[in-house]
């Protein structure tokens, strides 16, 4: 079965750390751009972070520049986000996404709050 | 960047109804635009790639159109199941931009 399975998420306080990893199977995860999409609260979607198959090329939002990273491990099959200097405005469920004709595949998402 | 407006935000329909959404890119993206279904709680769901591209597995009442700047989302007679808030995405060039969303309620 084709699958994404986010985790990491929780609660963490304002300037704090987190990084959230995202496991794949099912289909051919070397092969395929991924990508970090978030929702804040009753809020609509927005795109964070993406990284090629091979990691050569790595985009961010401007809303997370500086402060967040995206990787991946091929022999592993996971893609990680490494989210540094956390804010309020963090607050939102992470999904990762893969890249065929568009967002192909998406997890179930995991839930970041940032909080005092 | 590319900035993505759907109109309308909202819409109020009935089982059976024809229901069109539409979305507009600040400029030009050729037909790299992408459509989502998403529910309550729930991860999106691609529907249509490439403007126009219905993804495997979506029923066919959902059809997409355009290039270049305006775009449109149809479905053609709508089903109880389809009542959710729907996104365009563009792919032509970062960042991914997704338009504000439009969600369709039961009338």
């Amino acid at each position: 079965e084709v699958q994404l399975v986010e985790s990491g998420g929780g609660l963490v306080k304002p300037g704090g750390s987190l990084r959230l990893s995202c496991a794949a199977s099912g289909f051919t995860f070397s092969s395929c751009g991924m990508n970090w999409v978030r929702q804040a609260p009753g809020k609509g979607l927005e795109w964070v972070s993406s990284i090629s198959s091979s990691s050569s090329y790595i985009y961010y939002a401007d809303s997370v520049k500086g402060r967040f990273t995206i990787s991946r491990d091929n022999a592993k099959n996971s893609l990680y986000l490494q989210m540094n200097s956390l804010r309020a405005e963090d607050t939102a469920v992470y999904y990762c996404a893969s890249l065929g004709h568009a967002f192909d595949i998406w997890g179930q998402g995991t839930m970041v709050t940032v909080s005092s | 960047d590319i900035q993505l407006t759907q109109s309308p935000s909202f819409l109020s329909a009935s089982v059976g109804d024809r229901v069109t959404i539409t979305c507009r890119a600040s400029q030009g993206i050729s037909s790299y635009l992408a459509w989502y279904q998403q529910k309550p709680g729930k991860a999106p769901k691609l529907l249509i790639y490439a403007a126009s591209t219905l993804q495997s597995g979506v029923p066919s009442r959902f059809s997409g159109s355009g290039s270049g700047t305006e775009f449109t989302l149809t479905i053609s007679s709508l089903q109880p199941e389809d009542f959710a808030t729907y996104y365009c995405q563009q792919l032509n060039s970062y960042p991914h931009t997704f338009g504000g969303g439009t969600k369709v309620e039961i009338k």
